[in-house]
């Protein structure tokens, strides 16, 4: 029980393009989902969270018009990398939350995205 | 969320020892703590989690510490082995309604055989 799945799991794309990653609950509804981004070697920095049906909120540094996030319906959310430059390489993860455990954060596979 | 972009610190024990991951945390309000496993490539996975109101808890072949005095917490493995060698996460909740997790900047594990 609890599954998160992502998909892609790794894409490729070019420079100037935008990406679309889709992050889905498989077994429970998730009221509330969670977009990390992992450098290598390095710790999860959440970018935003998402509750379903109301905008994201973004942490301090995010561009929020770079990182489109929806959360349409209890069991998905989308996350657009728009006009992806190399810089924004990196493996993006989604976590999410709801009636599995009052606070646990269940996580996907992660994404790899690479951007030539 | 904050993120350390440090090294990671490494663990190597003997398959069949013991293991002991250790983690600081920096919010004496935080209430309650999740240890997950990464494997390489992959998402974190759930291992353990405790709350506040705890100071031990334990799962199979896995114990979580947790000194709120010192603001400690642990993973303890028994009888390590090769496929516990992965990056060890512990993260905090820091928001009273729980949507905010901090992750701390993890000890990756090498099981030797």
């Amino acid at each position: 029980g609890a599954v998160v799945s992502q998909h892609p799991s790794r894409v490729i794309c070019k420079s100037g393009t935008s990406v679309k990653i889709e992050c889905r609950s498989l077994d429970f509804q998730a009221t509330t989902m969670f977009w990390y981004r992992q450098f290598p070697k390095q710790s999860l920095m959440l970018m935003a969270t998402s509750n379903e049906g109301s905008k994201a909120t973004y942490e301090q540094g995010v561009e929020k018009d770079k990182f489109l996030i929806n959360h349409a319906s209890l069991t998905l959310s989308t996350l657009t990398v728009t006009s992806a430059h190399p810089e924004d390489s990196s493996f993006y993860i989604c976590s999410a939350r709801g009636d599995r455990g009052k606070d646990t954060q269940y996580f996907g596979p992660g994404t790899r995205l690479t951007v030539l | 969320g904050e993120s350390v972009g440090l090294h990671l610190p490494t663990l190597s024990v003997q398959e069949g020892d013991n293991s002991i991951i250790n983690c600081a945390y920096s919010n004496s309000a935080s209430d309650y703590f999740i240890w997950y496993k990464q494997e390489s490539g992959k998402g974190p996975q759930f291992i353990i989690d405790i709350r506040s109101n705890m100071d031990k808890r334990q799962g199979q072949r896995v114990t979580v510490l947790l000194n709120k005095t010192v603001k400690h917490l642990s993973l303890q493995i028994a009888a390590t082995q090769p496929g516990d060698s992965a990056v060890y996460f512990c993260a905090e909740n820091r928001a009273p309604n729980g949507q905010n997790f901090v992750f701390g900047p993890g000890t990756r594990l090498s099981v030797l055989p």
